[in-house]
């Protein structure tokens, strides 16, 4: 199975700062990698996909970058209803796996 | 809009088989090159996805529960079903349904949490 390691676990952030979340595989995935956005109580919400596809509604202020092993998602100017947690997924290889988390939070 | 919809028994005793169903509305769950697929979330903690069925009725279950897992389909109610054998407390968590397309979950259910206990 391809691990999905995501850093940091946690960052504090005020709104408009630019917040940079790090997914690291592996093994090499191209560009099968999703990210999702998490609030208490809620299902996962589709930002990202095949790495930096912005999903339908999404705000631009979300981007995604990378392939093969290393992947980043930025927001980049944190507003306030984008304290949440986000993970990462990858699609390439069977079975689907997710990273472990990051929470961001207000300073 | 496609919506999902858990539903089932939020309590389940140890060793007994965990049942649950996801309703599809806004959208017929035979048409499109989807996967609908099971994913679930233990309190605090991350992400495992649990397996998917083709609207052919063609299955991916992930090893590590594949000896316990049934998912399979009802095109006539609009359903998609999950069944988990022999449970225990680890099994105890938020239960999410879920459509794929291209592999990405992009519309999921609420989700509901099932407990294993006595």
């Amino acid at each position: 199975d391809i691990q999905m390691t995501q850093s940091p676990s946690s960052v504090s952030a005020s709104v408009g700062d630019r917040v940079t979340i790090t997914c690291r595989a592996s093994q090499g995935i191209s560009s099968w990698l999703a990210w999702y956005q998490q609030k208490p109580g809620k299902a996962p919400k589709l930002l990202i996909y095949a790495a930096s596809s912005l999903q339908s509604g999404v705000p631009s202020r979300f981007s995604g970058s990378g392939s093969g092993t290393d992947f980043t998602l930025t927001i980049s100017s944190l507003q306030p209803e984008d304290f949440a947690t986000y993970y990462c997924q990858q699609a390439n290889s069977f079975p689907p796996s997710f990273g472990g988390g990051t929470k961001v939070e207000i300073k | 809009q496609v919506q999902l919809q858990e539903s089932g028994p939020g309590l389940v005793k140890p060793s007994q088989t965990l049942s649950l169903t996801c309703t599809v509305s806004g959208g017929s769950i035979s048409s499109g090159s989807y996967y609908w697929s099971w994913i679930r979330q233990p309190a605090g903690k991350g992400l495992e996805w649990i397996g998917r069925i083709y609207t052919s009725g063609s299955t991916n279950y992930n090893p590590s529960l594949k000896s316990r897992v049934t998912i399979s389909v009802d095109t006539s109610k609009n359903q998609f079903s999950l069944k988990l054998s022999s449970v225990t407390a680890a099994d105890t968590a938020v239960y999410y349904c879920a459509r794929e397309y291209t592999y990405y979950p992009d519309y999921w259910g609420q989700g509901t949490l099932v407990t294993v206990s006595s």
